[in-house]
């Protein structure tokens, strides 16, 4: 697509619920980034996927949080047993793999709501 | 200690004033600085970006980079209520997509009319 597409854009969830988020990166972008922003503590860094793996996992806070990409295209980060303080927005970036061009396209967020 | 550290603000100043936005960083194998804009509820995107040392310049927006200093800044000039958004700097050893880029926390701007 022209650009990398998020959904749902909100998400208001009951606590101990899981969520799944999903993120569609531009086509032809190998390099897939999840990043958390939560309030005042800017972007963190979940999981990196190359293609279809993912090396770099090192930024995912818990068990209770993995993610996955199939057809080295579509990525779907997904949450367990939900807490408020898993409330933040969802970043999906991506870019390509041997020239980033300067930095990565975001979509535009999934905005995650626990109560 | 972050990698790259960046006062949150808040910063507001008057339409048509220079803003001057900065970030430092301490690792020295950062080769690539970049700046990101964010409006509220969207996400960031590339607003400029440099390699190395040095100016770079696009319309009313200048990208410095001192790395003697570790030092990064934007400079926006007859800044515009358009502008008001919050700025991350991001930083980066490669140009290649299987690094993670290093963001500052972001500053958030006001432009007043």
């Amino acid at each position: 697509g022209a650009g990398v597409s998020q959904s749902p854009s909100n998400k208001v969830t009951e606590k101990g619920k899981d969520v799944e988020l999903r993120c569609d990166p531009i086509s032809g972008h190998t390099a897939l980034y999840w990043y958390r922003q939560s309030l005042g503590q800017g972007l963190e860094f979940l999981i990196y996927f190359q293609g279809n793996s993912a090396p770099d996992k090192s930024g995912l806070p818990s068990d209770r949080f993995s993610a996955e990409r199939t057809g080295g295209s579509v990525s779907t980060l997904t949450i367990q047993r939900t807490q408020q303080e898993d409330s933040a927005v969802y970043l999906c970036a991506s870019s390509l793999e041997r020239d980033r061009k300067g930095g990565y396209t975001f979509g535009s967020g999934t905005r995650l709501t626990v109560v | 200690q972050k990698e790259v550290e960046q006062d949150p603000g808040p910063l507001s100043v008057p339409e048509g004033a220079i803003v001057s936005l900065n970030c430092t960083y301490s690792n020295s194998a950062f080769q690539y600085f970049m700046w990101y804009r964010q409006y509220s509820r969207k996400g960031p995107e590339l607003l400029m970006y440099t390699y190395s040392s040095g100016n770079k310049e696009d319309g009313r927006f200048t990208a410095q980079v001192d790395k003697s200093s570790k030092y990064i800044s934007l400079f926006i000039r007859d800044s515009q209520p358009s502008d008001s958004a919050t700025y991350l700097c991001a930083s980066s050893i490669s140009n290649f997509g299987n690094e993670k880029l290093t963001f500052g926390t972001g500053t958030r701007l006001t432009i007043i009319p």
